[in-house]
Protein backbone atom coordinates (compact mmCIF):
# COMPACT_ATOMS: atom_id res chain seq x y z
CA UNK A 1 0.00 0.00 0.00
CA UNK A 2 1.39 3.06 -1.11
CA UNK A 3 -0.14 5.23 1.42
CA UNK A 4 -1.96 7.44 -2.04
CA UNK A 5 -6.14 6.98 -1.99
CA UNK A 6 -7.76 7.05 -5.14
CA UNK A 7 -11.80 7.50 -5.53
CA UNK A 8 -13.40 6.08 -7.26
CA UNK A 9 -11.94 2.78 -8.94
CA UNK A 10 -13.95 2.37 -11.29
CA UNK A 11 -16.30 5.14 -13.50
CA UNK A 12 -18.36 4.39 -16.09
CA UNK A 13 -20.21 7.68 -17.75
CA UNK A 14 -21.44 8.88 -20.83
CA UNK A 15 -19.82 11.09 -23.43
CA UNK A 16 -20.67 14.95 -23.01
CA UNK A 17 -20.84 14.35 -19.30
CA UNK A 18 -18.33 15.70 -16.40
CA UNK A 19 -16.85 13.84 -13.47
CA UNK A 20 -14.48 14.37 -10.53
CA UNK A 21 -11.58 12.18 -9.60
CA UNK A 22 -10.09 12.59 -6.22
CA UNK A 23 -6.93 11.81 -4.49
CA UNK A 24 -5.63 11.86 -0.93
CA UNK A 25 -1.64 12.24 -0.95
CA UNK A 26 0.89 10.64 1.53
CA UNK A 27 0.47 11.32 5.12
CA UNK A 28 2.94 14.60 4.60
CA UNK A 29 3.33 14.69 1.36
CA UNK A 30 3.07 18.65 0.07
CA UNK A 31 2.83 17.51 -4.00
CA UNK A 32 0.35 16.01 -5.82
CA UNK A 33 0.76 14.63 -9.36
CA UNK A 34 -1.76 13.76 -11.86
CA UNK A 35 -1.73 11.02 -14.89
CA UNK A 36 -3.28 9.71 -17.91
CA UNK A 37 -2.97 5.77 -18.90
CA UNK A 38 -4.06 5.12 -21.94
CA UNK A 39 -3.40 2.41 -24.65
CA UNK A 40 -2.23 4.83 -27.75
CA UNK A 41 -0.70 7.52 -25.72
CA UNK A 42 0.67 5.61 -22.93
CA UNK A 43 1.37 7.33 -19.34
CA UNK A 44 1.62 11.07 -19.81
CA UNK A 45 2.12 13.66 -17.18
CA UNK A 46 -0.92 15.88 -16.63
CA UNK A 47 -0.41 18.32 -13.83
CA UNK A 48 1.35 18.83 -10.55
CA UNK A 49 0.19 21.03 -7.67
CA UNK A 50 2.75 21.79 -4.57
CA UNK A 51 1.23 22.96 -1.68
CA UNK A 52 -1.94 24.05 -3.18
CA UNK A 53 -0.50 25.88 -6.02
CA UNK A 54 -0.48 24.94 -9.25
CA UNK A 55 4.04 23.82 -10.46
CA UNK A 56 3.87 22.11 -13.61
CA UNK A 57 1.45 21.62 -16.34
CA UNK A 58 2.11 18.74 -18.75
CA UNK A 59 -0.17 17.41 -21.30
CA UNK A 60 -3.61 18.08 -20.42
CA UNK A 61 -6.62 19.11 -22.21
CA UNK A 62 -8.38 22.39 -21.65
CA UNK A 63 -11.33 20.50 -20.92
CA UNK A 64 -9.57 18.96 -17.85
CA UNK A 65 -8.44 20.94 -14.69
CA UNK A 66 -7.39 20.08 -11.08
CA UNK A 67 -6.95 21.41 -7.84
CA UNK A 68 -5.49 21.30 -4.49
CA UNK A 69 -7.02 21.89 -1.14
CA UNK A 70 -5.97 23.10 2.03
CA UNK A 71 -5.79 19.76 3.35
CA UNK A 72 -3.87 18.86 0.54
CA UNK A 73 -6.44 16.30 -0.88
CA UNK A 74 -6.45 17.00 -4.52
CA UNK A 75 -9.28 16.62 -7.81
CA UNK A 76 -9.04 16.39 -11.14
CA UNK A 77 -12.49 17.54 -13.02
CA UNK A 78 -12.75 15.87 -16.65
CA UNK A 79 -15.60 17.73 -18.59
CA UNK A 80 -16.93 17.61 -21.89
CA UNK A 81 -16.09 13.76 -22.01
CA UNK A 82 -15.19 11.75 -25.27
CA UNK A 83 -14.69 8.20 -25.61
CA UNK A 84 -10.88 8.78 -25.98
CA UNK A 85 -10.73 10.12 -22.30
CA UNK A 86 -11.03 6.60 -21.47
CA UNK A 87 -8.48 5.54 -19.17
CA UNK A 88 -6.85 5.22 -15.82
CA UNK A 89 -5.93 7.93 -14.29
CA UNK A 90 -3.03 7.98 -11.54
CA UNK A 91 -2.38 10.21 -8.86
CA UNK A 92 1.22 10.45 -7.51
CA UNK A 93 2.02 12.31 -4.23
CA UNK A 94 5.45 13.45 -2.50
CA UNK A 95 6.57 14.90 0.13
CA UNK A 96 8.67 18.61 -1.91
CA UNK A 97 8.45 19.60 -5.28
CA UNK A 98 11.67 18.70 -6.65
CA UNK A 99 14.19 15.47 -6.02
CA UNK A 100 11.77 13.33 -3.97
CA UNK A 101 10.62 9.83 -4.20
CA UNK A 102 6.88 9.57 -5.72
CA UNK A 103 4.09 7.57 -4.93
CA UNK A 104 1.46 6.02 -6.45
CA UNK A 105 -1.99 5.24 -5.90
CA UNK A 106 -3.99 1.98 -7.61
CA UNK A 107 -5.91 4.27 -10.15
CA UNK A 108 -9.12 5.36 -10.74
CA UNK A 109 -10.41 3.79 -14.64
CA UNK A 110 -12.68 5.90 -16.50
CA UNK A 111 -14.88 4.46 -19.05
CA UNK A 112 -16.56 6.57 -21.32
CA UNK A 113 -19.53 4.95 -23.08
CA UNK B 1 11.72 17.77 -25.17
CA UNK B 2 13.02 14.66 -22.43
CA UNK B 3 11.99 10.93 -23.55
CA UNK B 4 11.71 7.47 -23.06
CA UNK B 5 11.85 4.76 -25.63
CA UNK B 6 11.83 0.88 -24.47
CA UNK B 7 11.52 -2.26 -26.06
CA UNK B 8 7.70 -3.17 -26.66
CA UNK B 9 6.52 -6.61 -25.43
CA UNK B 10 5.34 -8.57 -25.08
CA UNK B 11 8.35 -10.31 -24.06
CA UNK B 12 7.40 -14.10 -23.13
CA UNK B 13 10.34 -15.95 -20.94
CA UNK B 14 10.11 -19.65 -19.14
CA UNK B 15 10.21 -19.76 -15.21
CA UNK B 16 14.59 -18.97 -14.51
CA UNK B 17 15.59 -17.98 -18.03
CA UNK B 18 17.48 -15.09 -18.04
CA UNK B 19 16.03 -11.00 -18.29
CA UNK B 20 16.43 -8.19 -20.39
CA UNK B 21 14.53 -5.36 -21.44
CA UNK B 22 15.68 -2.58 -22.74
CA UNK B 23 15.65 1.41 -21.96
CA UNK B 24 17.27 4.41 -23.87
CA UNK B 25 16.38 7.85 -22.97
CA UNK B 26 16.35 11.22 -24.23
CA UNK B 27 17.29 14.20 -22.03
CA UNK B 28 18.94 17.73 -22.18
CA UNK B 29 20.12 17.47 -18.47
CA UNK B 30 21.20 14.92 -16.15
CA UNK B 31 18.09 13.27 -15.28
CA UNK B 32 17.42 10.38 -12.70
CA UNK B 33 16.31 6.94 -13.95
CA UNK B 34 13.71 4.52 -12.91
CA UNK B 35 12.06 1.12 -13.23
CA UNK B 36 8.75 0.97 -12.26
CA UNK B 37 5.92 -2.42 -12.34
CA UNK B 38 2.85 -2.35 -12.73
CA UNK B 39 1.31 -5.41 -11.53
CA UNK B 40 -2.39 -6.34 -12.83
CA UNK B 41 -5.47 -4.24 -11.36
CA UNK B 42 -2.51 -2.19 -9.17
CA UNK B 43 -0.89 1.11 -9.57
CA UNK B 44 3.03 1.86 -10.41
CA UNK B 45 5.40 0.30 -7.77
CA UNK B 46 9.04 1.89 -7.69
CA UNK B 47 11.68 -0.95 -8.61
CA UNK B 48 14.82 0.77 -8.69
CA UNK B 49 16.48 4.07 -9.61
CA UNK B 50 19.73 5.69 -10.32
CA UNK B 51 20.64 9.02 -9.94
CA UNK B 52 23.65 9.80 -11.49
CA UNK B 53 25.95 8.24 -14.16
CA UNK B 54 27.59 4.50 -13.43
CA UNK B 55 25.17 4.10 -10.20
CA UNK B 56 23.79 0.55 -10.44
CA UNK B 57 19.96 0.10 -8.99
CA UNK B 58 18.93 -3.09 -7.57
CA UNK B 59 15.76 -4.72 -5.52
CA UNK B 60 14.43 -8.39 -5.82
CA UNK B 61 16.94 -9.23 -8.02
CA UNK B 62 16.20 -6.96 -10.90
CA UNK B 63 19.24 -4.29 -11.59
CA UNK B 64 19.71 -1.68 -13.99
CA UNK B 65 23.25 0.63 -14.33
CA UNK B 66 23.36 4.02 -15.21
CA UNK B 67 25.14 4.41 -18.69
CA UNK B 68 25.68 8.21 -19.59
CA UNK B 69 27.49 7.03 -22.77
CA UNK B 70 25.02 4.99 -23.94
CA UNK B 71 21.94 7.09 -22.75
CA UNK B 72 20.48 3.51 -21.43
CA UNK B 73 19.20 2.63 -18.37
CA UNK B 74 18.31 -1.95 -18.66
CA UNK B 75 16.73 -3.72 -17.02
CA UNK B 76 17.97 -6.90 -15.81
CA UNK B 77 17.02 -10.47 -14.09
CA UNK B 78 19.19 -13.18 -13.91
CA UNK B 79 16.49 -15.49 -13.17
CA UNK B 80 12.15 -14.71 -13.39
CA UNK B 81 9.59 -15.95 -11.83
CA UNK B 82 5.68 -16.38 -12.36
CA UNK B 83 5.29 -13.82 -9.77
CA UNK B 84 7.69 -11.51 -12.28
CA UNK B 85 4.56 -10.97 -14.72
CA UNK B 86 3.74 -7.86 -14.66
CA UNK B 87 3.95 -4.45 -16.81
CA UNK B 88 7.27 -2.92 -16.74
CA UNK B 89 8.23 1.12 -17.38
CA UNK B 90 11.52 2.93 -17.64
CA UNK B 91 10.95 6.50 -16.69
CA UNK B 92 13.02 9.84 -16.27
CA UNK B 93 13.09 12.90 -13.82
CA UNK B 94 14.85 15.97 -14.86
CA UNK B 95 15.73 17.33 -11.16
CA UNK B 96 15.77 20.95 -12.44
CA UNK B 97 12.26 20.92 -13.95
CA UNK B 98 10.35 19.26 -11.34
CA UNK B 99 9.39 16.00 -10.11
CA UNK B 100 7.35 14.99 -13.37
CA UNK B 101 7.99 11.27 -14.35
CA UNK B 102 8.56 10.65 -18.08
CA UNK B 103 7.82 7.08 -18.96
CA UNK B 104 8.21 5.09 -21.72
CA UNK B 105 5.94 2.87 -23.40
CA UNK B 106 5.71 0.15 -20.75
CA UNK B 107 6.99 -4.12 -21.41
CA UNK B 108 4.70 -6.64 -20.71
CA UNK B 109 6.51 -9.42 -19.17
CA UNK B 110 5.29 -12.86 -19.23
CA UNK B 111 6.98 -15.77 -17.61
CA UNK B 112 5.59 -18.89 -17.80
CA UNK B 113 6.39 -21.96 -15.49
Amino acid sequence: DSGVTQTPKHLITATGQRVTLRCSPRSGDLSVYWYQQSLDQGLQFLIQYYNGEERAKGNILERFSAQQFPDLHSELNLSSLELGDSALYFCASSPLSGGSDVGFGSGTRLTVV
Amino acid sequence: GDSVTQMEGPVTLSEEAFLTINCTYTATGYPSLFWYVQYPGEGLQLLLKATKADDKGSNKGFEATYRKETTSFHLEKGSVQVSDSAVYFCALRDDNAGNMLTFGGGTRLMVKP
